[in-house]
């Protein structure tokens, strides 16, 4: 079936550094991809997505591209800030019997100041 | 304008007893979805409604659980019998065409003593 594996938690980083959280899919067919965070304290919402291959995501300086050769959608930030600590999920979403999402377990990144 | 809301925001109650929370989508919504979330994990797929039907309840641990959307608006999901490995954070989330993003909700945390 349809699962999906990403970076396991907790990342710990300096202000200023480089991200990437890694994620990987197995599908039947081309899902949607987004990547989801949720913030000390607050809901999940959308961070950014990609719906066809090669599609580049972008938002708050975060950047995903939909790779359907690897089955990737790996999360990237050139230089985090404090304030992007938080837990981020990896869901692609499928469209069987109405638009299934299957989240990733979440990585929990820490940024020190 | 408003977003998706869940009351309660917080439901303690004992083992065994029967329990309601509920989720009043954006406006508008055709699609309405459940997830749980235990500690530590991502969110996890329960029931899919469209409209006021429930296009796909493969995600609802058994048959204890239970949701309805009468009007294609508001939702509720029913629990009996709740057991303490119930306990976890319900979120729903609403989408409109093309369905290529959810909404959610703050979530309903359930505690089952």
């Amino acid at each position: 079936g349809n699962s999906v594996t990403q970076m396991e938690g907790p990342v710990t980083l300096s202000e200023e550094a480089f991200l990437t959280i890694n994620c990987t899919y197995t599908a039947t067919g081309y899902p949607s991809l987004f990547w989801y965070v949720q913030y000390p304290g607050e809901g999940l919402q959308l961070l950014l997505k990609a719906t066809k291959a090669d599609d580049k995501g972008s938002n708050k300086g975060f950047e995903a591209t939909y790779r359907k050769e690897t089955t990737s959608f790996h999360l990237e930030k050139g230089s985090v800030q404090v304030s992007d600590s938080a837990v981020y999920f990896c869901a692609p979403c499928w469209k069987t019997g109405g638009f299934k999402t299957i989240f990733g377990a979440g990585t929990r990144l820490f940024v020190k100041a | 304008g408003a977003g998706v809301s869940q009351t309660p925001s917080n439901k303690v109650t004992e083992k065994g007893k029967y329990v309601e929370l509920r989720c009043d989508p954006i406006s508008g919504h055709t699609a309405l979805y459940w997830y749980r979330q235990s500690l530590g994990q991502g969110p996890e797929f329960l029931i899919y409604f469209q409209g006021t039907g429930a296009a796909d309840d493969s995600g609802l641990p058994n048959d204890r659980f239970f949701a309805v959307r009468p009007e294609g608006s508001v939702s509720t999901l029913k629990i009996q019998r709740t057991e303490r490995g119930d306990s976890a954070v319900y979120l729903c989330a609403s989408s409109a065409p093309p369905y290529n993003e959810q909404f959610f909700g703050p979530g309903t945390r359930l505690t089952v003593l």
